[in-house]
């Protein structure tokens, strides 16, 4: 029963270090999202895969990639990691229809010094 | 570019009374809108999911109704419990991409 898999929890980076966030589900989902939580800000998207093989922007991408290993992982990579990228960052997945439902993991904390 | 506003941003009641959430957003082309529960330092679980085509959807003591044409919707909690202090979040979904959050209503249930 475990939906979406988030790793690491907690990461401290210091700045300039690159790191990979992974996400996995078991759901069978087609579409698969990033988003980052800042205080004040909301969640707002970073990147998305609709399907497998596919990846799109988001509101805020500047500073990441993304790769859709394939269809239960979807990786986040920070290549230089930068101040302004500490936050909280959660993956999520649906069945890919307009109409389903987001099911989320249990976030990754990231502190970037 | 679709907006979601919620409002209160924080609310603090007695356990037992009946309360209103409220959701409003810009852009009424959505597919569904999304009522999420989130507890400090957790992830967000899903509570109700109200499809366009859907005036309202109920769990337990929870009701969400959704006006897509007036841009609103409330999740009603009946009876509050200690319980359900969390920060609630309302997300719209308008297209392939992702869920647009509103901010969230953090909600304190005073023993």
């Amino acid at each position: 029963n475990a939906g979406v898999t988030q790793t690491p929890k907690f990461q401290v980076l210091k700045t300039g270090q690159s790191m990979t966030l992974q996400c996995a589900q078991d759901m069978n989902h087609n579409s698969m999202y990033w988003y980052r939580q800042d205080p004040g800000m909301g969640l707002r998207l970073i990147y998305y895969s609709a399907s497998e093989g596919t990846t799109d922007k988001g509101e805020v991408p500047n500073g990441y990639n993304v790769s859709r290993l394939n269809k239960r992982e979807f990786s986040l990579r920070l290549e230089s990691a930068a101040p302004s990228q500490t936050s909280v960052y959660f993956c999520a997945s649906s069945e890919g229809s307009g109409r389903a439902e987001a099911f989320f993991g249990q976030g990754t904390r990231l502190t970037v010094v | 570019k679709q907006e979601v506003t919620q409002i209160p941003a924080a609310l603090s009641v007695p356990e037992g009374e009946n309360l209103v959430l409220n959701c409003s957003f810009t852009d009424s082309a959505i597919y569904n809108l999304q009522w999420f529960r989130q507890d400090p330092g957790k992830g967000l679980t899903s509570l109700l999911l109200i499809q366009s085509s859907q005036r309202e959807q109920t769990s337990g003591r929870l009701n969400a109704s959704l006006d897509k044409s007036s841009g609103r919707s409330t999740l009603y909690i009946a009876a509050s419990q200690p319980g359900d202090s969390a920060t609630y979040l309302c997300a719209v979904k308008g297209g392939a991409d992702g869920l647009t959050f509103g901010k969230g209503t953090h909600l304190i249930i005073q023993p």
